[in-house]
């Protein structure tokens, strides 16, 4: 059974057309993530919530906005996407303890035109 | 701030042995994981350590040493179905608790 889902798993959008990609859990955790991942690159943290904590990385552009409605759901929104925000947008979530593991979503491929 | 290195890319032939290694530098180790990522796929969990040492789970295995800021992922009876990239991450004290992953090592097992 799927524990985090994202959708869709692929999105197709227009330039600076404003998008929004979703997802969500079953586990209950406390913690859920969004990265960004380029083609043979590592995976970038956008941002991540602890609870209701947000927490933003210094380099994440302001066009990335993010939502977390209640513990289930996290929702990423591209305000403006670029042709340079063409890539594999992964969810994760992990629970309370510092060497819990991430659960990972299946990721949005997110292409712009 | 973090620094991850692992080798680009490695082949190795099914049945035998291969060892993928990671170095960091970073303030406050509270942790290394690695993970699996077949192509156009989510990462999936391998293995953690935070003690220095061998862990190990079937197959796989993993050491780490802290004092010299390295890793290393042990596969054993390399099957076609790992080739796939392996992803060494780590986490810090400084209660940023998400992981920052190094760029990956993408394995080509070969009959």
């Amino acid at each position: 059974d799927a524990m985090v889902i994202q959708n869709p798993r692929y999105q197709v959008t227009q330039f600076g057309k404003p998008v929004t990609l979703s997802c969500s859990q079953t586990l209950n955790h406390n913690v859920m993530y969004w990265y960004q991942q380029k083609s043979s690159q590592a995976p970038k943290l956008l941002f991540h919530y602890y609870d209701k904590d947000f927490n933003n990385e210094a380099d994440t552009p302001d066009n990335f906005q993010s939502r977390r409605p209640n513990t289930s759901f996290c929702f990423l929104d591209i305000r403006s996407p670029g042709l340079g925000d063409a890539a594999m947008y992964l969810c994760a979530t992990s629970g309370r303890g510092e060497s819990t593991e991430a659960f990972f979503g299946q990721g949005t491929r997110l292409t712009v035109v | 701030g973090q620094n991850i290195d692992q080798p680009t890319e490695m082949t190795a032939t099914e049945g035998a042995i291969v060892q993928i290694n990671c170095t960091y530098q970073t303030s406050g180790f509270n942790g290394l994981f690695w993970y699996q990522q077949h192509a156009g796929e989510a990462p999936t969990f391998l293995s953690y350590n935070v003690l220095d040492g061998l862990e190990e789970k079937g197959r796989f295995s993993s050491f780490l040493s802290r004092s010299k800021g390295y890793s290393y992922l042990l596969l054993k009876e390399l099957q076609m179905k790992d080739s796939a990239s392996y992803l060494c991450a780590v986490t810090e004290h400084t209660g940023r608790r998400a992981l920052t992953f190094g760029s990956g090592t993408r394995l080509q097992v070969q009959p």
